[in-house]
């Protein structure tokens, strides 16, 4: 099945400054790859994914990256802000339709 | 976005007893659901596959009959769990995928945070 390692495990920067979150793979046939943002006590929230067919992708402040070869995909936050303070979760789907297999989360914190 | 439910939000019980969760997918019908599981600080853990009409799959290491699961519907599954213990104090999240969707993008419900006395 599908392994999920994600680093850092904390992460602190000052506001304005970018931050990084990198996650790796194992299953070569996975196809989407999700970022969660989950605020203390609630559910994760889905701020970008990524799929595939594609090595990259934008939000306003918010991208992601992938690397098929090396089975990597990466967060990457821009003039983060302290609302961003949470923690961030990478995901990849088992073979087929199947649920998502989480890292273990990167406690971002940014401060003011 | 697709939007799933979930109650109670919080329980406290004691040691046991027996307590109900719902996961219900509002606008859409879900034929399989997701049952996680999340400690304090620490990442999301599947549990078990809901299956409508089906018997639940369940992950290594998760007691199918301490976690009983019913899908009866096509928009609600529950999860049971019986003989809480202390141990089993966490938050709990369902998920599921509307079948519009082509890949696994998931929502999630809003969590029920159990509290086993």
């Amino acid at each position: 099945g599908e392994n999920v390692e994600q680093h850092p495990s904390t992460l602190s920067v000052q506001e304005g400054d970018s931050a990084v979150i990198k996650c790796t793979y194992s299953d070569s046939a996975s196809n989407y790859f999700p970022w969660y943002k989950q605020e203390l006590g609630k559910r994760p929230q889905l701020i970008i994914d990524i799929r595939s067919n594609v090595g990259e992708k934008k939000d306003q402040r918010i991208a992601v990256t992938l690397n098929k070869t090396a089975k990597h995909f990466s967060l990457h936050i821009t003039e983060t802000q302290p609302e961003d303070s949470a923690v961030y979760f990478c995901a990849a789907p088992n073979s087929g339709n199947t649920p998502l297999v989480f890292g273990k989360g990167t406690r971002l914190s940014v401060i003011a | 976005g697709a939007v799933v439910s979930q109650h109670p939000s919080r329980v406290i019980c004691k040691s046991g007893t027996s307590v109900k969760i719902e996961c219900r997918s509002l606008d859409f019908q879900a034929t399989t659901m997701f049952w996680y599981r999340q400690f304090p600080k620490k990442s999301l853990m599947l549990m078990a596959t809901s299956n409508e009409g089906s018997k639940a799959t369940y992950e290594q290491g998760v007691e199918k009959d301490k976690f009983l699961i019913n899908h009866a519907s096509l928009t609600l599954s529950t999860l049971t769990v019986t003989s809480a213990h202390p141990e089993d104090s966490s938050f709990y999240i369902c998920s599921a995928s509307p079948p519009r969707i082509q890949y696994n993008e998931q929502f999630f419900g809003p969590g029920t945070r159990l509290t086993v006395l």
